[in-house]
C-alpha cells in the first residue's frame, strides 16, 4: 500500500536559518504530492503542492521539488521565522475516484529568536 | 469564504453516551472524509465519502457510522463511545474530480472520552 515517511522531529531552528524536512513515499504508479501546515490549536492548510515527477511547489518562501527517481518531495526554506513553527504533514494522493490523501506522522518546527 | 465548519470544536464526554460531530462545506465539493489524529500516528481515515448515500470505510472506521443525505453535511457519529476514540478529529472535502486536488480541512473536534 501507499506510504509516507517524514524525518522525526522536533525540529529546532534560529530564526533566519535554512530549513529542510525530508519526506520519502511509496506509492504505486504517480500520485500528487502535498505539505501541509498546521499551526498551534488550527487545522491543516494546503502549503504547496506538486502533482508530477520534476514539478515544484511553492508558497510563502516554501519550495518542495517531485523527485520520481528517489520518490522524495523534501521541504525547504531558506530562512525561517518564528512564525513558521508549526507541524508540517507530507501526504500523497493515488490516482483513483476513491483516492484519499495519505499522510506522514508529521514533524514539528520550532523557531527560536 | 469557502470553509469546512466542524462542530463541536471541543467535546467532553462518558463511555457510551452517543454523540454526534457534523461536519459541513460551502465549496459543493462531492468527496468528503473524517480523518482521526493521535501523536506518533499522524492522520488516519476514519470514513469517506464520494456523493449524497455513497459512504464508505476507511482505515479505522471501527466504532464509528457516518451518513451523507446531503451534499453538504457528513456527521461522524460514535454511537457508544469508548477512550480509546479520545482524539483529534478532523473533517476534509476536495473536489472528486482528479487526484491533483488536495483536501479543504476544518477547524478539527478536540473530542475526550472518559
Amino acid at each position: 500500500g501507499n506510504s509516507v515517511t517524514q524525518m522525526e522531529g522536533p525540529v529546532t531552528l534560529s530564526e533566519e536559518a535554512f530549513l529542510t524536512i525530508n519526506c520519502t513515499y511509496t506509492a504505486t504508479g504517480y500520485p500528487s504530492l502535498f505539505w501541509y501546515v498546521q499551526y498551534p490549536g488550527e487545522g491543516l492548510q494546503l502549503l504547496l503542492k506538486a502533482t508530477k515527477a520534476d514539478d515544484k511547489g511553492s508558497n510563502k518562501g516554501f519550495e518542495a521539488t517531485y523527485r520520481k527517481e528517489t520518490t522524495s518531495f523534501h521541504l525547504e526554506k531558506g530562512s525561517v521565522q518564528v512564525s513558521d513553527s508549526a507541524v508540517y504533514f507530507c501526504a500523497l494522493r493515488q490516482s483513483g475516484t476513491a483516492s484519499k490523501l495519505t499522510f506522514g506522522t508529521g514533524t514539528r518546527l520550532q523557531v527560536t529568536l | 469564504e469557502a470553509q469546512v465548519t466542524q462542530n463541536p470544536r471541543y467535546l467532553i464526554t462518558v463511555t457510551g453516551k452517543k454523540l454526534t460531530v457534523t461536519c459541513s462545506q460551502n465549496m459543493n465539493h462531492e468527496y468528503m472524509s473524517w480523518y482521526r489524529q493521535d501523536p506518533g500516528l499522524g492522520l488516519r481515515q476514519i470514513y469517506y465519502s464520494m456523493n449524497v448515500e455513497v459512504t464508505d470505510k476507511g482505515d479505522v472506521p471501527e466504532g464509528y457510522k457516518v451518513s451523507r443525505k446531503e451534499k453538504r453535511n457528513f456527521p461522524l457519529i460514535l454511537e457508544s463511545p469508548s477512550p480509546n476514540q479520545t482524539s483529534l478529529y478532523f473533517c476534509a472535502s476536495s473536489p472528486q474530480t482528479g487526484f491533483n486536488y488536495g483536501y479543504t480541512f476544518g477547524s478539527g473536534t478536540r473530542l475526550t472520552v472518559v
